[in-house]
């Protein structure tokens, strides 16, 4: 069976700090790849996606970036942390085609984020 | 834009029926996702809709017209850990990109 794992589950960092997030999947090969984040009382963002290795599509312009060193590992990083990028961080990953030609997503436990 | 709209906040009562409706726009439309999120946790998948109709899975059952840009969540014999936000997520011709609302906060009270 497939699982998908974040770490780490919580993180406080200082405003300028960078930032690594990583996120692995196992049980599967080639799936897409994906970063949310989620404000508080608000939904899910997108903020990139990857369906192979070395490829990474943006979603939101930002002070965040995305990289797929391996085919099942999605790292999300920050050169320099802003207070606005606190949040819930969520990797998911889908089939390359879901069941029925859908591509239903699954997703990792998360990572809540606090910049102070 | 994709135009989800599904209520903000449901109350409902231990052991009713609660419905939640949702409209989404159709241009581009391939299917419809339901997800559940509890509160601090990461949504997990409840169903998916490609043709129109009522597909039910146990105590929840969503149903979809793809003519109208309309679906529901229909969840029966309600209890306390159904409390939760309910996220309607249509799938369009994005390459798999599924674009989250804020989804219906269900709060199910004694």
């Amino acid at each position: 069976s497939q699982t998908i794992h974040q770490w780490p589950a919580t993180l406080v960092q200082p405003v300028g700090s960078p930032l690594s997030l990583e996120c692995t999947v196992e049980g599967t090969s080639n799936p897409n790849l994906y970063w949310y984040r989620q404000a508080a009382g608000r939904g899910l963002q997108l903020l990139f996606y990857s369906v192979g290795i070395g490829q990474i599509s943006s979603e939101v312009p930002q002070n965040l970036s995305a990289s797929r060193p391996q085919d099942r590992q999605f790292i999300l990083s920050s050169k320099k942390l802003l207070l606005s990028d606190s949040g819930f961080y969520l990797c998911a990953w889908s089939p390359l085609k879901g069941t029925r030609g859908g591509s239903e997503q699954f997703f990792g436990p998360g990572t809540r984020l606090t910049v102070l | 834009g994709q135009n989800i709209d599904q209520p903000t906040e449901m109350t409902a009562t231990e052991g009713a029926i609660v419905q939640i409706n949702c409209t989404y726009q159709t241009s581009g439309f391939n299917g419809l996702f339901w997800y559940q999120q509890h509160a601090g946790e990461a949504p997990t998948f409840l169903s998916y809709n490609v043709l129109d109709g009522l597909e039910e899975k146990g105590r929840f059952s969503s149903f979809l017209s793809r003519s109208k840009g309309y679906s529901y969540l229909l969840l029966k014999e309600l209890q306390m850990k159904d409390s939760a936000s309910y996220l309607c997520v249509p799938l369009y011709n994005q390459g798999g990109k599924l674009i989250f609302g804020q989804g219906t906060e269900l709060s199910v009270k004694p």
